[in-house]
């Protein structure tokens, strides 16, 4: 069964830092470009970052560069974003999703999605 | 990074058509076929409906359909069920610092 699985998620203080993780089971995971998408409570989607299938390319939204960091371990299936100086308007939860398709290439859609993990940032 | 645009609520009725339109600009849908349309229920994950333009996802019903021009993407949703009320969101890559943007969402209603 294709499956993402985010976790460590939580409440932390603005100007803190928190790392999330996605990890993949069911499909080949070093053969996909990654995304995080997250969603502000009662807002909508806001794409966050990507990272290429073998993690040589790496994107950021604007409102995030240079604050979050995105990565990947093949071998451990898992896909990473390290969040630092973090902001109230950071609060959201966090997707992790998976390019539809094996491409070399940034093209569009992602087909399957975690169920999400809440990052609060509150003082 | 403004959003793409789309209009906050559309409603139709058992078995009619409805269009949800994504109006970007000539940097994002004008200038890329990379646009592709998300379903998503409150407190769920987004559903991929449509990737590249024109590829439905596997397992989509083909009562969605899509299009564009210029820089306006649309997607129409036939024979309108009940199992389509959720919220509707285009996406597109773009081209300057930030690769994605999303739009702004369009509540669909079956009355």
């Amino acid at each position: 069964q294709v499956q993402l699985m985010e976790s460590g998620g939580g409440v932390v203080q603005p100007g803190k830092s928190l790392t999330v993780s996605c990890e993949a089971s069911g499909f080949s995971f070093s053969s996909y470009n990654m995304h995080w998408v997250r969603q502000a409570p009662g807002k909508g989607l806001e794409w966050v970052a990507i990272i290429s299938f073998d993690g040589s390319n790496k994107k950021y939204a604007d409102s995030v560069k240079g604050r979050f960091t995105i990565s990947r371990d093949n071998a451990k299936n898992t896909l990473y974003l390290q969040m630092s100086s973090l902001r109230v308007d950071d609060t959201a939860v966090y997707y992790c999703a998976k390019d539809v398709a094996r491409r070399y290439y940034y093209g569009s859609g992602t087909d399957v999605w975690g169920q999400g993990t809440t990052v609060t940032v509150s003082s | 990074q403004s959003a793409l645009t789309q209009p906050a609520s559309v409603s139709g009725s058992p078995g009619q058509s409805i269009t949800i339109s994504c109006t970007g600009t000539s940097s994002d849908v004008g200038a890329y076929n990379y646009v592709s349309w998300y379903k998503q229920h409150p407190g769920k994950a987004p559903k991929l409906i449509i990737y590249d333009v024109v590829n439905r996802a596997s397992g989509v019903s083909d009562r969605f359909s899509v299009s564009k021009s210029g820089n306006t993407a649309s997607l129409t949703i036939s024979g309108l069920q009940a199992e389509d009320e959720a919220d509707y969101y285009c996406n597109s890559k773009r081209g300057n610092t930030t690769l994605y943007v999303f739009g702004t969402g369009t509540k669909v209603t079956v009355l």
